[in-house]
This record gives C-alpha cells, sequence and structure tokens, in this order.
C-alpha cells in the first residue's frame, strides 16, 4: 500500500510565509503533485516534482527529495483566498493518484 | 461549459436506496476515476477506468460498481446505499500522469444516506 503523511492543520498571518511538508512510502514513484482545495469545491493542480529540486511558480514552491521521501510545498506573501486544503499526491506508476489527508491551512489577518 | 460535469451536486437518499452519480468528460482523456473524500482520510480510489472496456477496481469498491457507456462518461452507483457511503465523491479524468497537471477534477457530488 502507499502512505502519504501530512500535518492536519496550520496556521499562519497574512503576508506570511507557510511550509507544508510532506513524507511518502510508496511501491513505486512516477511524481508527486500538490493540489489547492477550497471547501466544498474540486482540487485544483499546483505543482508537480518528478526530478529532486525546487520548482517556483509565483507564491508557491514546491520542494522534492526522493532518496528522502520528502516534499514540501512553501506558500509565500500569504493571503486571505489562500486559506484552503493543501494535498499531496504521488503517482507509484502511471496510472493513478494516491492521496494524503491533506492540510488545513488558515490564514488570518 | 466545465471540462468534468458530475451530476447531481447534492444528494440526500434513504438506507437501502439505489442511487447512481454521473460523470461526463470533454477532455477527451481516456482515463476517468471516481474517489471519495472523507473528512481526514483524504481522497481514496473506489474504480478508475483507461477505456470503455477496462474497469479496475480501487481500494475501496465494496458497495459501489461503475459503467464506463463511452470514452466521456463513466457513472457510479450505490446498489444498496448505507450510511457510511455518506460523503463527498469526486469524478477525475487525466492523461498520462508522467508530467502535465495530474488530474482534472469534477466539481464533485455530496451524498448524505440517511
Amino acid at each position: 500500500g502507499q502512505n502519504i503523511d501530512q500535518p492536519t492543520e496550520m496556521t499562519a498571518t497574512e503576508g506570511a510565509i507557510v511550509q507544508i511538508n510532506c513524507t511518502y512510502q510508496t511501491s513505486g514513484f512516477n511524481g508527486l503533485f500538490w493540489y489547492q482545495q477550497h471547501a466544498g469545491e474540486a482540487p485544483t493542480f499546483l505543482s508537480y516534482n518528478v526530478l529532486d529540486g525546487l520548482e517556483e511558480k509565483g507564491r508557491f514552491s514546491s520542494f522534492l527529495s526522493r532518496s528522502k521521501g520528502y516534499s514540501y510545498l512553501l506558500l509565500k506573501e500569504l493571503q486571505m483566498k489562500d486559506s484552503a486544503s493543501y494535498l499531496c499526491a504521488v503517482s507509484p506508476n502511471d496510472y493513478k493518484l494516491s492521496f494524503g489527508a491533506g492540510t488545513t491551512v488558515t490564514v488570518r489577518a | 461549459d466545465a471540462d468534468v460535469t458530475q451530476t447531481p451536486r447534492n444528494r440526500i437518499t434513504k438506507t437501502g436506496k439505489r442511487i447512481m452519480l454521473e460523470c461526463s468528460q470533454t477532455k477527451g482523456h481516456d482515463r476517468m476515476y471516481w474517489y471519495r473524500q472523507d473528512p481526514g482520510l483524504g481522497l481514496r480510489l473506489i474504480y478508475y477506468s483507461f477505456d470503455v472496456k477496462d474497469i479496475n477496481k480501487g481500494e475501496i469498491s465494496d458497495g459501489y460498481s461503475v459503467s464506463r457507456q463511452a470514452q466521456a462518461k463513466f457513472s457510479l452507483s450505490l446498489e444498496s446505499a448505507i450510511p457510511n457511503q455518506t460523503a463527498l465523491y469526486f469524478c477525475a479524468t487525466s492523461d498520462s500522469l508522467t508530467g502535465g497537471e495530474g488530474y482534472t477534477f469534477g466539481s464533485g457530488t455530496r451524498l448524505t444516506v440517511v
């Protein structure tokens, strides 16, 4: 089976930086995805990592270390609209994704 | 129009009733998936299909069945609904999962079994 762990909740102040960690143990590795999900809505794609290192996309960055089974999503210059759940998902093969339980981020004024 | 459309958006049904959730897509993707989402458990895979003649069980398929009526349509049925099937259900589609954006999700169906 697949095991993907991420913290349940995080709180941060508007304008600050938050780092959401994700550790995984999977039967194979074909890439790691991060999705954002606002309450009651569909998840939307944020980032994809398949090689070690940092991928930067505007205020959001994602890091991967395959040898450590570890990724993080970094959210900079937090805005109120960033309050959402962030889902870490691993593709153990090319066929399907396995998801962590999600991290709920609350941004306070 | 949305790329992946789920109907209904919300449904309340009684224990023992049969219910069908429908999903259609205009992405042209061959792969379609059904997940359920429960608080604290994340998204769990129920069934997936790579073409009309291909159906595969996910990790929690008991109590569910699916039909891939066409490349663009994939429906999920609960033959005899029970209260612990109360959840938010998502349909998703994808192309290859190597690179790209992974899944495109529908807006979800909130199902309540009373």
